[in-house]
């Protein structure tokens, strides 16, 4: 039970570039989300998802897409990477009879340049 | 709209002191309260909870009591280890659907040997 992975993690781009963030849950819980964790603010959502095939947006979802093609499987995606998106990002996910607990992955590292 | 405030860090302790990190919220009703923590490099982990007013949580000698009448959370441990040296963040749900979890900004404790 490997819980929530994410690839890659760590990456550097260049202004411009894009790239898709994957992350992966084998707890079959319904709901995931993405996170960005930047010094002195938190954790801040992105994107979220209630199941396979839905998504929506959360606190920061600009310059983000995502998708839920697999229940098991949350893809965060920049399209034009800009240097306001250097940050850590983490993927959770939970249970639908759960209030509390979300199960976070260990982290994307994305510097953009 | 519901929020978190905790104190802000870095805290610095020696090794067997007293800690307190404070959190205090603003939120509609009563709603379950959180302490998350990160361990450097890693993703969050659920540290403890309480569900309703005066209810204490405890896990890993750390405890927090659920205080309505000061709307406060405030962390605590009786004698600190160096492996307690992390980021540890308040939580509460938000008051919407999906379960989404809103997080103070963070408070990173360091402890000296």
């Amino acid at each position: 039970n490997a819980g929530v992975t994410q690839t890659p993690k760590f990456r550097v781009l260049k202004t411009g570039q894009s790239m898709t963030l994957l992350c992966a849950q084998d707890m079959n819980h319904e709901y995931m989300y993405w996170y960005r964790q930047d010094p002195g603010m938190g954790l801040r959502l992105i994107h979220y998802s209630v199941g396979e095939g839905t998504t929506a947006k959360g606190e920061v979802p600009d310059g983000y897409n995502v998708s839920r093609l697999k229940k098991q499987n949350f893809l965060l995606g920049l399209e034009s990477a800009a240097p306001s998106q250097t940050s850590v990002y983490f993927c959770a996910s939970q249970q639908v009879t759960s209030t509390d607990t979300q199960y976070f992955g260990p982290g994307t590292r994305l510097t953009v340049l | 709209g519901d929020s978190v405030t905790q104190m802000e860090g870095p805290v610095t302790l020696s090794e067997e002191a007293f800690l307190t990190i404070n959190c205090t919220y603003t939120a509609t009703g009563y709603p379950s309260l959180f302490w998350y923590v990160q361990y450097p490099g890693e993703g969050l982990q659920l540290l403890l909870k309480a569900t309703k007013a005066d209810d204490k949580g405890s896990n890993k000698g750390f405890e927090a009591t659920y205080r309505k009448e000061t709307t406060s959370f405030h962390l605590e441990k009786g004698s600190v280890q160096v492996s307690d040296s992390a980021v540890y963040f308040c939580a509460l749900p938000s008051n919407s659907s999906a379960s989404k979890i809103i997080f103070g900004s963070g408070t990173r404790l360091s402890i000296r040997p």
